[in-house]
């Protein structure tokens, strides 16, 4: 089974902190990604990445940046933290080389900042 | 751009009764769909894909989905709901690019409650 795991389930900022999500997958896929869900608004992508050292602005990458260094790997990072990103973020990964883009989820983490 | 609509925010069911949530899609090529279940606390699990052939595809679960092009959708049914059928369920629509799989866009979700 494929297997996505985040660094924390739940986490609390505060205002201005640099903030790391990690997200971690077993499958050797290719593909990772980052999305946020808010209540009413359903997930959000916003970003991902096709391989190592690449990556792509999803539809809501203001206020965020990434990093993949090892292709198990995808991180996210809130540079300064504020309070409107306070939200569930979920990683999720998928791999391209068996021709089958169900993207698998990890459990999420549930960031507050304050 | 690609796009989602489930219209039904909340669908209330007896526990035993047939359900169906609906989705449709506006997708420029053709589309892979997706529905996915998320239990509370809990990431998205994959209940289905569907990405060409057979319009009418099963899931775990008991679950399945028809593939409608002529009314861009792809509804999700089920012939009788358990208890534990209670969730967030989410249709979703990706595609490929020439670098790789893109990430999908997914509608605003259906919270489904079962009556006892």
């Amino acid at each position: 089974d494929v297997k996505v795991t985040q660094s924390s389930r739940y986490l609390v900022k505060r205002t201005g902190e640099k903030v790391f999500l990690e997200c971690v997958q077993d499958m050797d896929h290719e593909n990772m990604f980052w999305y946020r869900q808010d209540p009413g608004l359903g997930l959000r992508l916003i970003y991902f990445s096709y391989d190592v050292k690449m990556k792509e602005k999803g539809d809501i990458p203001e206020g965020y940046s990434v990093s993949r260094e090892k292709k198990e790997r995808f991180s996210l990072i809130l540079e300064s933290a504020s309070t409107n990103q306070t939200s569930m973020y979920l990683c999720a990964s998928s791999s391209t080389s068996t021709g089958a883009y169900e993207q698998y989820f990890g459990p999420g983490t549930r960031l507050t900042v304050t | 751009a690609q796009s989602v609509t489930q219209p039904d925010i909340h669908i209330t069911v007896s526990e035993g009764a047939s359900l169906e949530l609906r989705c449709n899609y506006s997708y420029g090529a053709t589309p892979y769909l997706f529905w996915y279940v998320q239990s509370p606390g809990q990431g998205l699990q994959l209940l289905l894909k569907y990405f060409s052939g057979d319009t009418l595809v099963q899931g775990i679960k008991g679950f399945e989905a028809e593939f409608k092009r002529s009314q861009s959708s792809f509804n999700l049914r089920k012939p009788s709901v358990h208890w534990s059928d209670a969730a967030e369920y989410f249709c979703a629509v990706g595609g490929y690019s020439g670098g790789g799989a893109d990430g999908l866009t997914f509608g605003k979700g259906t919270h489904l409650i079962i009556q006892p």
